[in-house]
């Protein structure tokens, strides 16, 4: 079975705080996503990769960074967390064929206070 | 061009009746389309997907979806609920050839007993 974990299920943090949330995928897949998830829309997407130190900006990827530097592990940084990226984040992997499915890890609810 | 609509927030149906949970897309290209489903406190998981094969796609747990290119629908289907149906159930649209994928807003699906 793929299997995606992240760091943590829930985190609190405060406002200004520089924020990680790490992702580790067990599928040697090449590609790999960072969403945020609020209610009424969806999932959005902030960051992808498609290899190793390879990253394309996705729909809203202001005030985020990430960083790929093994093929397993993809980070969603938060350089300043601010209150309205209180949020679910959800990491998902896939192979780089078109129209393989995309596999997504438990969340992470972050809280920004 | 690509959106994703789903025309739904919230469906409400008894156990044992029919589901029908409605999208519609755009796309400038020969769309892939998925449905995922997301249980309380649980990631992603796919439903079914299709990738211009057959028209009428079977998934898991007797869900089934068709794509119709005139209508640029792809709504999703079971003949009967069951409880553990009751989640929220997302459609997505991609590009061939890329690898964004563009979420519906989501529609929650209820069962009553």
């Amino acid at each position: 079975d793929v299997k995606v974990t992240q760091s943590s299920r829930y985190l609190v943090k405060r406002t200004g705080e520089k924020v990680f949330l790490e992702c580790v995928q067990d599928m040697d897949h090449e590609n790999m996503f960072w969403y945020r998830q609020d209610p009424g829309l969806g999932l959005r997407l902030i960051y992808f990769s498609y290899d190793v130190k390879m990253k394309e900006k996705g729909d809203i990827p202001e005030g985020y960074s990430v960083s790929r530097e093994k093929k397993e592990r993809f980070s969603l940084i938060l350089e300043s967390a601010s209150t309205n990226q209180t949020s679910m984040y959800l990491c998902a992997s896939k192979t780089r064929d078109t129209i393989d499915t995309q596999y997504f890890g438990p969340g992470t609810r972050l809280t920004v206070l | 061009a690509q959106s994703v609509t789903q025309l739904d927030s919230h469906v409400s149906v008894s156990e044992g009746t029919p589901v029908l949970l409605r999208c519609n897309y755009s796309s400038s290209y020969s769309p892939s389309l998925f449905w995922y489903v997301q249980h309380p406190n649980k990631g992603l998981q796919l439903l079914l997907k299709y990738t211009s094969a057959a028209t009428l796609v079977k998934g898991i747990n007797g869900f089934e979806a068709e794509f119709k290119k005139s209508e640029t629908s792809f709504h999703l289907t079971k003949p009967s609920a069951h409880m553990s149906d009751a989640a929220e159930y997302f459609c997505v649209v991609s590009l061939y050839n890329f690898n964004k994928f563009y979420f519906g807003s989501g529609t929650k699906l209820n069962v009553k007993p």
